[in-house]
């Protein structure tokens, strides 16, 4: 089965430095990866898609890159502020667009 | 365009008994799926239907079912509940046609007790 692990549970960081958070899957390399923000009691919404064939995508403050060597894929918010504390889910595709894995999640806290 | 809209947002039941979801997908949108989130298992996914007909289908008894209306919208029953179903239900609607962004609704917490 195609799996997708999220390392941290949890990360703490200071307003204003940069939050990297770290995805991994296992198996053949999803055409595709997202990423997700969800704040408590609501449902996920979705952030940014990266494709296998590009390394880097940009969208304000946030970057995600994919590594197919290492099977890995990092999100990264630069300049963090409190708001974007929540938990952040990665997901890949199973080959069914509508079918994803997602990852459990890393909660990010941003203190001032 | 409204966003996906799912009701009811709480619902408390008794093991044994049945319930139902109802989730209203974008305007236009004729993907839903819908997925069990968890604490101990995180997002998992149960079922997308399209077209008023089921089109995949993830790891989970036959006790969950779903359907699709003509309008898009759609409902999921779970049958005979048991403890461990507790959990938020999200459902997700998606254009068709090969465009991946999934638009969650707020989910569905259920508590069975």
């Amino acid at each position: 089965s195609q799996k997708i692990e999220q390392n941290s549970e949890a990360l703490n960081i200071q307003e204003g430095k940069t939050a990297t958070l770290t995805c991994n899957y296992t198996n053949y390399s999803p055409a595709y990866l997202q990423w997700y923000r969800q704040d408590p009691g609501r449902g996920p919404v979705f952030l940014l898609l990266i494709r296998e064939n590009e390394k880097e995508k940009r969208k304000e403050r946030l970057k995600v890159t994919f590594d197919t060597t290492l099977k890995q894929s990092l999100f990264h918010i630069t300049a963090s502020q409190p708001a974007d504390s929540a938990t952040y889910l990665c997901a890949r595709d199973t080959g069914t667009a509508s079918k994803l894995t997602f990852g459990t999640g890393t909660r990010l806290q941003v203190t001032l | 365009k409204a966003g996906v809209t799912q009701t009811p947002r709480y619902l408390i039941k008794t093991r044994g008994q049945q319930v139902t979801l109802s989730c209203s997908p974008i305007s236009g949108h004729r993907s839903v799926s819908w997925y069990q989130q968890t604490p101990g298992q995180g997002l998992q996914f149960l079922f997308e239907y399209f077209s008023e007909t089921q089109r995949n289908k993830g790891n989970f008894p036959g006790r969950f079912s779903g359907r699709q209306f003509s309008n898009s919208r759609s409902e999921m029953n779970v049958s005979t509940l048991e403890l461990g179903d507790s959990a938020l239900y999200l459902c997700a609607s998606r254009e068709a046609g090969g465009r991946e962004t999934q638009y969650f609704g707020p989910g569905t917490r259920l508590l069975v007790l």
